[in-house]
C-alpha cells in the first residue's frame, strides 16, 4: 500500500544534542510537510517542499531546518533541541498544495 | 485570519447515542475543509473533504456536512472503536498559498 513512513516512531536526545527525524513516502506526492503537534494542541505546520522548492513558515525557529534529496525523502533537522522541543513530529504528503494531506504515524520526540 | 473552532472539546457518549461534532470557521474564500480522525500516539487519518455549501460525505456511521459557516461530523450509534480526537482544518488560497489551518479538535470518548 502507498503510504507515509517516519523513523524512527520514538526518539529520545539530550538537550542541545543534534537529531535528525525521517520521513520517505510511496504515493509520489510533489509536497512534503513537517508538523509539530504538542499534547492536546492542534498540528501546527513548520515548513513544507513544493517539490525542491523549500517554504518555511514564518513563525519556525532557526532550530529547525529540513532538507529534501529527492521525491520520496524528507528529512527534519532540529540543530539544538531544548525542553520545549519535546512533542510528535507528523510528515505530511499531498499531491499539489490544494489536495488532500495524508499524514505518517508521527515520530515522538522527548528531551531530557 | 482564517479561524477554525471545534466544540465541543470534549464529548463523552454512550455506545448507540448518537451526536454530531461542530467545526465553525471564518475564512475567505474556502477551497476545502477537511476531518481527520487522531487516535493516541499517531498521526491523524483522513476521513472527509467537502468542497462547497450542501455537500455532504458518509463512512460507516460518520457523515459530514458543510454549511457557508460550519461543518458537522456525524456519529451514527457510536461505538467504542470510534473513540478518538477528531480534527476539522479548512484551507483557502489567502492562507499561504493553501495551507491547512485546524481547529483544536474535539476528544470523543465512547463508553460500552
Amino acid at each position: 500500500d502507498a503510504m507515509v513512513i517516519q523513523n524512527p516512531r520514538y526518539q529520545v536526545t539530550q538537550f542541545g544534542k543534534p537529531v535528525t527525524l525521517s520521513c520517505s513516502q510511496t504515493l509520489n506526492h510533489n509536497v512534503m510537510y513537517w508538523y509539530q503537534q504538542k499534547s492536546s494542541q492542534a498540528p501546527k505546520l513548520l515548513f513544507h517542499y513544493y517539490d525542491k522548492d523549500f517554504n518555511n513558515e514564518a513563525d519556525t525557529p532557526d532550530n529547525f531546518q529540513s532538507r529534501r534529496p529527492n521525491t520520496s525523502f524528507c528529512f527534519l533537522d532540529i540543530r539544538s533541541p531544548g525542553l520545549g522541543d519535546a512533542a510528535m513530529y507528523l510528515c505530511a504528503t499531498s499531491r499539489d498544495r490544494v489536495d488532500t494531506q495524508y499524514f505518517g504515524p508521527g515520530t515522538r520526540l522527548t528531551v531530557l | 485570519e482564517d479561524q477554525v473552532t471545534q466544540s465541543p472539546e470534549a464529548l463523552r457518549l454512550q455506545e448507540g447515542e448518537s451526536s454530531s461534532l461542530n467545526c465553525s470557521y471564518t475564512v475567505s474564500g474556502l477551497r476545502g475543509l477537511f476531518w481527520y480522525r487522531q487516535d493516541p500516539g499517531k498521526g491523524p487519518e483522513f476521513l472527509f473533504t467537502l468542497y462547497s455549501a450542501g455537500e455532504e460525505k458518509e463512512k460507516e456511521r460518520l457523515k459530514a456536512t458543510l454549511t457557508k459557516k460550519e461543518s458537522f461530523l456525524h456519529i451514527t450509534a457510536p461505538k467504542p472503536e470510534d473513540s478518538a480526537t477528531y480534527l476539522c482544518a479548512v484551507q483557502a488560497p489567502d492562507n499561504a498559498g493553501n495551507m491547512l489551518t485546524f481547529g483544536g479538535g474535539t476528544r470523543l470518548m465512547v463508553k460500552p
